[in-house]
């Protein structure tokens, strides 16, 4: 069975901490996301990684940086959190070897929900 | 460039029910299209999803949608509303990237509830 994991469900931090939130799947994926999900605004990309050490910036990058050091893991950075970022995180991977359809399904984990204060 | 609209983002039926949530897209080139659900405290799941093949697509339960091109549309339906429905629905539509990294753009989710 597919499973992407993240490190917490809920998280509380305060404002100007550095915050790290982990994402670990087991699919052996060469791609990894990370969306914020916010009420009336929907998915919205901040970056993903389409191999290891490499990412690319998505629509709201702002604010975020990735790393990716192994091809199992993408942590998301928030260098300086502010209440702003205070929203649903989710981490999503997807394989790029169903090459005859082309259709990447991305498989999602369960989110954490971060809270800046 | 490729978008999503989602008509209504709060939609309740009566159990037993037939649900239709709307769906339409833009895209450039022949889209891929899905569907996706969201419990509430998880994450998204895969419903269903458009490959070029058949136009009407059927999913896990009981879910099925139809893509229309003249109408640019991926409308999500199910005959017959259970309370375990009640979920938020997101449909994404991605126009590909031969070999390489493809970008999924969703809406921004209809809830649906579902009344006794």
């Amino acid at each position: 069975d597919v499973k992407v994991t993240q490190s917490s469900r809920y998280l509380v931090k305060r404002t100007g901490e550095k915050v790290f939130l982990e994402c670990v799947q087991d699919m052996d994926h060469e791609n990894m996301f990370w969306y914020r999900q916010d009420p009336g605004l929907g998915l919205r990309l901040i970056y993903f990684s389409y191999d290891v050490k490499m990412k690319e910036k998505g629509d709201i990058p702002e604010g975020y940086s990735v790393s990716r050091e192994k091809k199992e893991r993408f942590s998301l950075i928030l260098e300086s959190a502010s209440t702003n970022q205070t929203s649903m995180y989710l981490c999503a991977s997807s394989s790029v070897r169903e090459r005859r359809e082309m259709v990447y399904e991305q498989f999602f984990g369960p989110g954490t929900r971060l809270t800046v204060l | 460039a490729q978008s999503v609209t989602q008509l209504g983002s709060h939609v309740s039926v009566s159990e037993g029910a037939l649900v239709l949530l709307r769906c339409n897209y833009s895209s450039s080139v022949p889209p891929y299209l899905f569907w996706y659900v969201q419990y509430p405290n998880q994450g998204l799941q895969l419903l269903l999803k458009y490959t070029s093949a058949a136009t009407l697509v059927k999913g896990i339960n009981g879910f099925e949608a139809e893509f229309k091109k003249s109408e640019t549309s991926f409308h999500l339906t199910k005959p017959s509303a259970h309370m375990s429905d009640a979920a938020e629905y997101f449909c994404a539509v991605s126009e590909g990237n031969p070999g390489g990294y493809q970008k999924v753009t969703f809406g921004i989710g209809t809830k649906l509830q579902v009344i006794p």
